[in-house]
């Protein structure tokens, strides 16, 4: 079985642009999460996916949004990119059902911002 | 909401010396209580993890801890081996979301 996939792996954007990363959960996974990871922060939630409806959202301003579509594939999206949006961005799928001990994080997308 | 503190940030010891992580949690509705581990480049991977109705686990060289009461959690490695250094990470669950520590870096020394 293939394990969570992202895309793409490294990004480098300007400040002020927007930027899309995807993810692709392991197959018969329907819960993504998504967090961000940075040296100084760590890391850090910033939403949950569930047959396509939001159903948790961490601390992060409007500016991070995401979506999931039926096929469970999931998108965020960052807008109006600011210096400290540099990060790796990863994201993790588990299936209907399960609990933590059962999520699987992706590689991650490296995102730079200049 | 939750916050995780770990601590300390950075240790280092030599091969075969024990390491003990720690980490506090504020919410006292935290209930689960995984520990990822990190190699440089690669992505967390769960190692251990430790509900709130127990007190300890161990699955062979290491170990987690839970004091409630004291809201802290601690991650124990014996006979560490080089292949141990990694980023460790802790993170409680409260009301379903995960919260991490900053991590912390271990070093195992040959």
């Amino acid at each position: 079985k293939a394990g969570v996939t992202q895309t793409p792996r490294y990004l480098i954007k300007t400040r002020g642009q927007q930027v899309t990363l995807s993810c692709s959960p392991i197959s018969g996974h329907r819960s993504v999460s998504w967090y961000q990871q940075t040296p100084g922060q760590g890391l850090q939630f910033l939403f949950e996916y569930f047959s396509e409806t939001q159903r948790n959202k961490g601390n992060f301003p409007g500016r991070f949004s995401g979506r999931q579509f039926s096929n469970s594939r999931s998108e965020m999206n960052v807008s109006t990119l600011e210096l400290g949006d540099s990060a790796l961005y990863l994201c993790a799928s588990r299936r209907q059902g399960a609990e933590y001990n059962e999520q699987f994080f992706g590689p991650g997308t490296r995102l730079t911002v200049l | 909401g939750e916050n995780v503190e770990q601590h300390p940030s950075t240790l280092s010891v030599q091969e075969g010396d024990s390491a003990v992580i720690k980490c506090t949690y504020s919410d006292s509705a935290s209930n689960y209580f995984p520990w990822y581990k990190q190699e440089l480049g690669k992505r967390p991977q769960l190692i251990i993890d430790i509900r709130s109705n127990v007190g300890e686990k161990k699955d062979q060289r290491i170990a987690v801890t839970l004091n409630k009461t004291a809201k802290h959690f601690s991650l124990h490695i014996t006979e560490t081996q080089p292949e141990d250094s990694a980023v460790y990470f802790c993170a409680a669950i409260a009301n379903s979301k995960l919260t991490f520590g900053k991590g912390i870096t271990l070093s195992v020394r040959p």
